[in-house]
Order: C-alpha cells, then structure tokens, then sequence
C-alpha cells in the first residue's frame, strides 16, 4: 500500500539559511499534518491542512510557513533556520478518520 | 510534553514476558492513540481507543482508557526481540477537521531475546 513520502530524506543547512521540506500524502487522504521532534523528545505538532485550507496550529515559529496544494501535497518552508531547527520532521495524512499515517520523516541538521 | 506523560521512561524485559506502559494526560479527548518509533525512524499507528471505550485489543496488543483518571495503559503480551521500539501515547481532541495529536514523552521499550 502507498505510504506518506517525504523528501528530502536528510537536509543539511546553516545558519539563516532556507529549507523547503516536502510531503506527498496517502492517496486520496485530504488532510496533512506537520509535527517537529527533537532529539530524544516526543513529536510536536506545528500546523495542519485540511482540503488546502489550514485547519489547526500549534508552537509553529513564525518563521516557518506551509500550504497544501491542489494535489493535496504539503511543503513546509522554514527561514531564518537556527541550530534548535535541528529535528526529524514529519508529515502525516488522514482521511474521514482520526488514525494519522506518518511518512518517514527529514532529518534537519543545522550548522 | 504538554500533555501526556509517560510511565516508565524505560523498560528492559526479557523475550515472552509482557510489557506495560502507562500514559496520562490533561485536558479532555475524543481518542487516544498508541504509536511505535523504531529508533529515528517513522511513527506507526498500533491502536485507537475512543473517549466512550474502556479496552481494545489488537493482536498481542490490549489498551486500556479510563477517562475518570485521565489515564491509558498498554500492554504488549508475550514480547518479542523486534517489539524493540519507542511507544508513545497521543491524544485527539477530536473536533470538524479530526484534529491535531498531542504526543507523551514516550516510553522506550527494549525486548532482550
């Protein structure tokens, strides 16, 4: 059965550079959720979309901003990036449930 | 974690014997939910339990939910070498768009063959 995928797998950026993280969602799942985990930590939800609009936020920085496209896939662009960005990000995607399928993640390090 | 906390941090058991892992949590849910992280790997869904359920089983998975004390535990029976993993408990608020989960601090899980 077809997973979330999300690229890049691994992404290395400095300081105040840009990253654009992606996310493809399960056929025909309508909604897309980001969460953040740090290391050792538990996964932090940030932002979600539900039919291209956004439907919740939650400890998103302000300088991160996402969308949800006409195909349903997400991309999360994060600016200004700061050592702390460091972090395994993931995208999850749901349909008419409340059960969420989480792709593999992008591991972001941050020099 | 803002919401759930976990209980033990850790658990080191031997092949065959259960495991048990407890979660609490704050504020009002529609479900809660049990995932298992191989180590910096994804997240897998093991079970959803709704707010009006008390126990769910799933294999050699058993959930319980006691809403009265805000509280979740899992068992994992007759454990096995690959049952290796983090687990963590999240919860649902539910609301018109399924809504986001909020994660415990989870419990790492480490099964000795």
């Amino acid at each position: 059965a077809a997973g979330v995928i999300q690229s890049p797998r691994h992404l290395i950026k400095e300081k105040r550079e840009t990253a654009t993280l992606k996310c493809y969602p399960i056929p025909r799942h309508d909604t897309v959720y980001w969460y953040q985990q740090g290391p050792g930590q538990d996964p932090q939800f940030l932002i979600s979309f539900y039919e291209k609009m956004q439907s919740d936020k939650g400890s998103i920085p302000d300088r991160f901003s996402a969308q949800q496209f006409s195909d349903y896939h997400s991309e999360l662009n994060m600016s200004s990036l700061e050592l702390g960005d460091s972090a395994l990000y993931f995208c999850a995607s749901s349909y008419n449930s409340y059960e969420q399928y989480f792709g593999p993640g992008t591991r972001l390090t941050v020099t | 974690s803002q919401q759930g906390e976990e209980d033990p941090q850790a658990l080191s058991i031997q092949e065959g014997e259960n495991a048990t892992m407890n979660c609490s949590y704050k504020t009002s849910i529609n479900n809660l939910q049990w995932y298992r992280q191989n180590s910096g790997r994804g997240l897998v869904h093991l079970i959803l339990i709704r707010s009006n359920e008390r126990e769910k089983h799933s294999g050699r998975l058993r959930v319980t939910l006691d809403t009265s004390k805000k509280s979740s535990s899992l068992l994992i029976t007759a454990s096995r070498a690959a049952d290796t993993a983090s687990y963590f408990c999240a919860t649902g608020a539910g609301g018109t768009s399924y809504g986001k989960l909020t994660f415990g601090q989870g419990t790492i899980l480490t099964v000795h063959p």
